[in-house]
């Protein structure tokens, strides 16, 4: 069954810090790894995207890893900002299926001053 | 930047009523989705269309639903006879020939 799980749940830190989070996958073929922040009540915003080939992504203080092998990823954010406060949802795509588009709950994040 | 767009924000109906959400994807744009998210849980694919057709469609989008690009700018979604649980929120997105795509802002789908 392809499913996508994240962890955790909900996170809070103090601004400043950096944190990691994770997601585990089970989508196959695979063709590509997203991370996306949503902010609440709006379209979620792309951050990374990977292929198989890829281990890792950044995108300013988002660096994304992956490992294929065993079907992890996280995103890692440095120096944290009080707009991160935010969902981050991981999204796993089959390879020549737009259905096989799969996304995890995401990791609510709070960041505090 | 282009963005994509969506209208209404926020959409009221009475159970049974049809409903019509729209799109404007980013102007170059080929491929376009349709997904919702229910309060609280994940989102969730219901329908990729590409060159004038449907290319894929989830289990969800079942023949309530439908979508049509009736001009070239416009992209909409149909719900023929809303229930109860079609009450979410419906974001479009659209992507060039990249993988990446572009999720509009939402609608807000209240069927009461």
């Amino acid at each position: 069954k392809n499913q996508v799980e994240q962890s955790p749940q909900s996170l809070i830190i103090l601004e400043g810090k950096n944190c990691t989070l994770q997601c585990n996958y089970t989508v196959s073929p695979f063709s590509n790894l997203r991370w996306y922040k949503q902010d609440t009540g709006r379209g979620p915003v792309s951050l990374t995207i990977m292929t198989f080939s890829e281990n890792t992504k950044s995108n300013g203080r988002y660096t994304a890893t992956l490992d294929a092998d065993t079907k992890q990823s996280s995103l890692h954010i440095t120096a944290s900002q009080l707009s991160d406060s935010a969902s981050y949802i991981c999204v796993v795509s089959a390879r020549s299926s737009a259905s096989k588009i799969i996304f995890g709950s995401g990791t609510r994040l709070s960041i505090r001053p | 930047e282009p963005e994509v767009t969506q209208t209404p924000s926020h959409q009221v109906t009475q159970m049974g009523q049809e409903v019509i959400l729209r799109c404007v994807p980013i102007s170059n744009h080929l491929y376009f989705y349709w997904y919702r998210q229910i309060l609280g849980q994940k989102v969730e694919f219901l329908v990729s269309f590409y060159n004038n057709e449907i290319s894929e469609k989830s289990e969800i989008f079942d023949d309530q639903f439908s979508v049509e690009r009736p001009d070239g700018s416009n992209f909409t979604l149909k719900i023929r006879s809303t229930k109860l649980e079609d009450s979410a929120m419906y974001f479009c997105a659209s992507r060039d020939t990249s993988a990446e795509q572009f999720f509009g802002p939402g609608t807000r789908l209240t069927v009461l």
